[in-house]
């Protein structure tokens, strides 16, 4: 079955950087997609691709079967859960992890 | 555009009551899924669209479970009878096809309460 896996859970100080894992057993999925999920709000895409990328403090980290999204000075307001997704060649169909659910310590 | 854009922002309803959530996807998108989070499974895929002909309903977890999309601008969910544990988030998101693959933009979801 095509699954995605992230911790449920990963807790930071203010100003680290944070690391948040994924892989999968998505078929042919190749396509990584990290998307932030306040609640109440919509969730929104951070970063993705097929390589590793970069926008603002959002960093992603790409293996083929694997993926990490690096967070950089965290900061509070970045507590909130984060999707990991995939999707591979041919498919417009994303499949999620579970979520995790950053903490943020002042 | 305004995004995606869902009805109702909440919904409460007894046991046995039929449901049903609405979306307006992003003008020109050809592709709409509908997502149902919850803490257990975090976000689901339950069925999407492709030019309003479904695609994949394989996520829809009972024949309870039924979804429409009459027009390009325009998808329902329905769920009846509804169950508490259909109690979750339900989430519609809209997306163009790209040789890259498919960035999906999310509305801001519907909190379904069945009591």
């Amino acid at each position: 079955k095509d699954q995605v896996f992230q911790p449920s859970t990963v807790a930071s100080s203010e100003g680290a950087v944070v690391e948040i894992f994924c892989n999968h057993s998505v078929s042919n999925a190749y396509n990584f997609f990290w998307y932030l999920h306040f609640p109440g709000c919509a969730p929104r895409l951070l970063v993705k691709g097929s390589k590793p990328s970069q926008q603002g403090r959002y960093n992603m980290t790409y293996e083929r079967f694997s993926s990490s999204l690096l967070i950089l000075q965290v900061r509070e307001a970045d507590a909130a859960v984060y999707y990991c997704g995939c999707s591979g060649a041919g498919s417009y169909q994303l499949t999620f992890g579970k979520g995790t659910k950053l903490s943020v310590i002042p | 555009d305004a995004g995606v854009i869902q009805s109702p922002r909440h919904e409460v309803t007894e046991m046995g009551q039929e449901v049903t959530l609405r979306c307006k996807p992003i003008s020109g998108h050809d592709y709409l899924f509908w997502y149902r989070q919850t803490m257990m499974r975090g976000l689901e895929l339950l069925i999407y669209f492709n030019n309003n002909v479904p695609i994949d309903d394989s996520g829809m977890p009972e024949d309870r479970f039924s979804a429409k999309m009459p027009n390009a601008s325009f998808s329902t969910l329905k769920i009846q009878p509804s169950e508490p544990r259909d109690s979750a988030v339900y989430f519609c998101a809209s997306s163009f096809r790209d040789w890259f693959g498919t960035e999906a933009f999310f509305g801001q979801g519907t909190r379904l309460t069945v009591v």
